[in-house]
This record gives C-alpha cells, structure tokens and sequence, in this order.
C-alpha cells in the first residue's frame, strides 16, 4: 500500500529540546515536502526536496532543518523548538513536480510548551 | 499577490443533497488547480487535479470545474453522505520552477444525518 509514515503522531515537549519528525515514503517518489497548518491560515510549506541531498526552503523555513540523504526519507528537524513552532505537521510526496503533492502522511501534532 | 480565496468557510447540508464549494485564485502563472479532501486527523487527499486546458474532471460524486478566464473553480457533492464530511482545499501551482503552490484555507463541511 502506498504510505507516507510520519512519526511520532503527536509531541508535547519544551522549549529548546531539540526534536526530529521523521517520514517515510515507500513509492519511490523523488519529490517530498513539508507543511504546517494552522487554524485560519491553511497549509504551509516548511521546505522541499527534488531528490537526494536536494533540499530547498518554503515559506515558512525559519527555525527548521531538513536532510534528504536517502530517497524514501525526509526528516523535519526543530533543533530549538520555541512555542510558535506549536503546529499540525504534514509530510508529503510525490513521484514529479507536476502532481505534488500527491501523498500526504496523516500529520504530526505538535505542542511546544 | 498570489492567493487562493475558498467560499464558504463552513456549510452544513443534509445527507442526500447536493452542494458547491467555491474556490477563486489570483495565481500566476497558472500551472494547475487540485481539491482536497482532509478528514480530521487526517492528512489531506487529492480528490481531481485540472490544467488550463482541462473545465470539467469528476471522481465519483465529486465533479470539478475550472474557468480559467475568470480564475474560478467549484467542487460540486452530489448526493451527499455522512462520510463527506471534511474540511476541503483548493490548491494552485504556479508554472514556476518547482510548481510553487498556494494554499486556500478550505471549506469545512458538515453533513448531518
């Protein structure tokens, strides 16, 4: 079955502690993305990966690292989470720029306390 | 300014009946237009994705239409049934490098038995 995982599902932690969302996709897609969503301002895109070791900012890219070293994962890295980091995360994929996004992973809610 | 602007912010219906999404853009370049489905806790589902060349696409009881001289799109339901209930986005990709895309903040609706 075609997935996008995303782990853990839910976080509550601290501000400064420095925390990774992993994802996974198992489609073979070279492209992969991530998203925040928040009431009232609908989703947006954190940054972007065109392939391996290509990785690129969104909009909201401030306070995040990402790294693509292998083509089915993605990590969101938060290496110090401050409380407006309190979000939906979504990771997705797609198989060309054209579709994208065409999978999304069920989200990553989290709360920095 | 590039946006998408989904009406209304939130509709309830009766099971059965019909009902159309709005979704206006101001995106440009235009590359194409996609609705999603977003159950809660769930991460968004691509319902039909149209380029400019495409007015009409269905998938079930779902049928989209893009006008593109006027920037419009709708979403119509047919039929309605509880599981339809959903927040709904409309997304824009802009026919730049990697398809930039603009988000609108999406309809959510309600169907009530």
């Amino acid at each position: 079955e075609a997935q996008v995982t995303q782990n853990p599902r839910y976080l509550i932690t601290v501000t400064g502690k420095k925390l990774t969302v992993t994802c996974s996709q198992n489609m073979n897609h070279e492209y992969m993305s991530w998203y925040r969503q928040d009431p009232g301002l609908g989703l947006r895109q954190i940054y972007y990966s065109m392939n391996v070791e290509v990785t690129d900012k969104g909009d909201v890219p401030e306070g995040y690292k990402v790294s693509r070293k292998e083509k089915r994962n993605f990590p969101l890295i938060l290496e110090s989470p401050s409380p407006n980091q309190t979000s939906l995360y979504f990771c997705a994929s797609s198989f060309d720029r054209t579709h994208q996004p065409q999978h999304f992973g069920d989200g990553t809610r989290l709360s920095i306390l | 300014k590039n946006q998408v602007e989904q009406s209304p912010q939130s509709l309830i219906i009766l099971e059965g009946k019909n009902c159309t999404l709005q979704c206006n853009y101001t995106v440009s370049p235009f590359s194409n237009l996609r609705w999603y489905k977003q159950d809660t806790g769930r991460g968004p589902v691509s319902l039909t994705i149209m380029t400019f060349s495409e007015n009409t696409k269905s998938n079930g009881r779902y049928t989209a239409t893009l006008d593109a001289d006027t920037k419009q799109s709708s979403l119509h339901i047919t039929a309605s049934q509880l599981s339809d209930s959903a927040s709904y986005i409309c997304v824009v990709s802009m026919n730049t490098g990697f398809q930039k895309l603009v988000f609108g903040t999406g309809t959510r609706l309600l169907v009530s038995p």
